[in-house]
């Protein structure tokens, strides 16, 4: 069964850091998602491109996090400087582009910043 | 928000009993999906419903979907200590052009053996 990969599983850093994160969405797969999780919480989006674009990155702290997904397939998410507050997990998910499809989900990344 | 709310933030109950969590929203939507996260993990998807649809099952779980009162449920029958996670439901808001997803801050759901 198809699924999406994310790496590293797990990341500990030291603030000021620069850290990056990896996801290869489902093929196929026209939309990827970037969520951040801090525990206890729901995940919210950062990031979501529709091929290679971005169509919403409101709630992405630009003044240190970037993300790309140059040809449309996998997608990279970076922080720097890492800052305590940016321990959490982070969540790639990918959709058809058709409406009214699940999104699927990777196994995250687990950041601790200290 | 567009974000869904999850009501009880948290639920625990015995093997076998059956478990309901509600998830409320603001906005009209296109969908509404449920989500389950073991402790640290992913998420799994459980089910998405549609607008225009007003339940749905699949093995043990029942979701239904009142638009009026913009609401869903999901029911878990004959729950098992495996079901133990977090449920999260997700909406996806019609006012948008492109498949986009909110979370509420999900029900934390104990089946104990």
């Amino acid at each position: 069964e198809a699924e999406v990969a994310q790496s590293p599983r797990y990341k500990i850093t030291e603030k000021s850091q620069a850290v990056a994160f990896w996801c290869d969405p489902i093929s196929g797969h026209a939309t990827l998602y970037w969520y951040r999780q801090i525990l206890g919480q729901g995940p919210e989006l950062l990031v979501q491109f529709q091929d290679e674009s971005v169509v919403d990155d409101s709630q992405l702290p630009k003044d240190r996090f970037s993300a790309e997904r140059l040809k449309g397939v996998d997608s990279t998410l970076k922080i720097q400087p890492a800052e305590l507050g940016d321990s959490a997990m982070y969540l790639c998910a990918s959709r058809s582009r058709a409406l009214n499809t699940e999104a699927f989900f990777g196994q995250g990344t687990r950041l601790t910043v200290v | 928000s567009q974000q869904g709310e999850e009501d009880p933030q948290a639920l625990s109950i015995q093997e076998g009993e059956n478990a309901t969590m509600n998830c409320s929203y603001k906005t009209s939507i296109n969908n509404l999906q449920w989500y389950r996260q073991n402790s640290g993990r992913g998420l799994v998807h459980l089910i998405l419903i549609r607008s225009n649809e007003r339940e749905k099952h699949s093995g043990r779980l029942r979701v239904t979907l009142d638009t009026s009162k913009k609401s869903s449920s999901l029911l878990i029958t004959a729950s098992r200590a495996a079901d133990t996670a977090s449920y999260f439901c997700a909406t996806d808001p019609q006012v948008y052009n492109f498949n986009k997803f909110y979370f509420g801050s999900g029900t934390k759901l104990n089946v104990k053996p």
